[in-house]
């Protein structure tokens, strides 16, 4: 069974500072995996995926992500962190033929400070 | 263009009551899935679709049923609420079955409290 480990359940950098999310993920075949941000009181959107190709991958707002198949983990980055990044940050991953259901890990809550 | 829109937003019920979370979406979407959201749980899968009259259980589908008649529609009902059931649910769409690792959809959410 596919699964999703966040570490860390909250995350506080200062406003400037490297943003880095950890996820590390379970599958028995290759898998797909995503970064979703959740702002408050709103529905989640994608931040960037990973389904086959350059392992490293760009996504909207300065984000990007490194699939490492030895590590098993897809963390998250931003080399500086602005105040709007705050939000919750969930990884997720689906096996390439189950397109859609995908399984969440546990959610990183990220607070940036002035 | 509205994308995926759930009803209601907000919403109490006593322990035993029946009630349905609606979620349409006008993107022509054939994937539909129901997550629920609990603190430091992160969303889990409670039913998902692959189009209209198909359906199938995700990893939390105890005391909720769904029914997909149209593209469009896919309520999630609550036969006997319990208060374990007290969460905000998210209704999320995607364009195709293709395996391409394609983006959800969601919707902004369904805030239930069961008392």
């Amino acid at each position: 069974a596919q699964s999703v480990t966040q570490l860390g359940s909250h995350v506080s950098v200062s406003e400037g500072a490297l943003v880095l999310l950890r996820c590390n993920y379970s599958s028995s075949v290759p898998p797909y995996l995503f970064w979703y941000v959740q702002y408050p009181n709103q529905g989640l959107q994608l931040l960037l995926k990973y389904t086959t190709g350059a392992t490293l991958v760009k996504g909207i707002n300065g984000f990007e992500a490194e699939f490492k198949k030895s590590e098993t983990s897809f963390h998250l980055t931003k080399p500086s962190a602005h105040m709007s990044d705050a939000a919750e940050y969930f990884c997720a991953v689906s096996k390439n033929n189950q397109g859609g259901k995908l399984i969440f890990g546990q959610g990183t809550e990220l607070s940036v400070k002035p | 263009n509205a994308g995926v829109t759930q009803t209601p937003k907000f919403q109490v019920l006593k322990t035993g009551q029946s009630m349905t979370l609606q979620c349409a979406q006008d993107m022509n979407h054939e994937y539909m899935s129901w997550y629920r959201q609990d603190p430091g749980m992160g969303l889990r899968l409670i039913h998902y679709s692959v189009g209209a009259g198909i359906t199938d259980q995700g990893e939390v589908p105890n005391g909720y049923n769904v029914s997909r008649s149209t593209t469009e529609d896919f309520p999630l009902r609550l036969l006997s609420a319990a208060p374990s059931q007290t969460s905000v649910y998210f209704c999320a769409s995607r364009p195709t079955l293709a395996t391409d690792g394609g983006e959800l959809f969601f919707g902004e959410g369904s805030r239930l409290t069961v008392l």
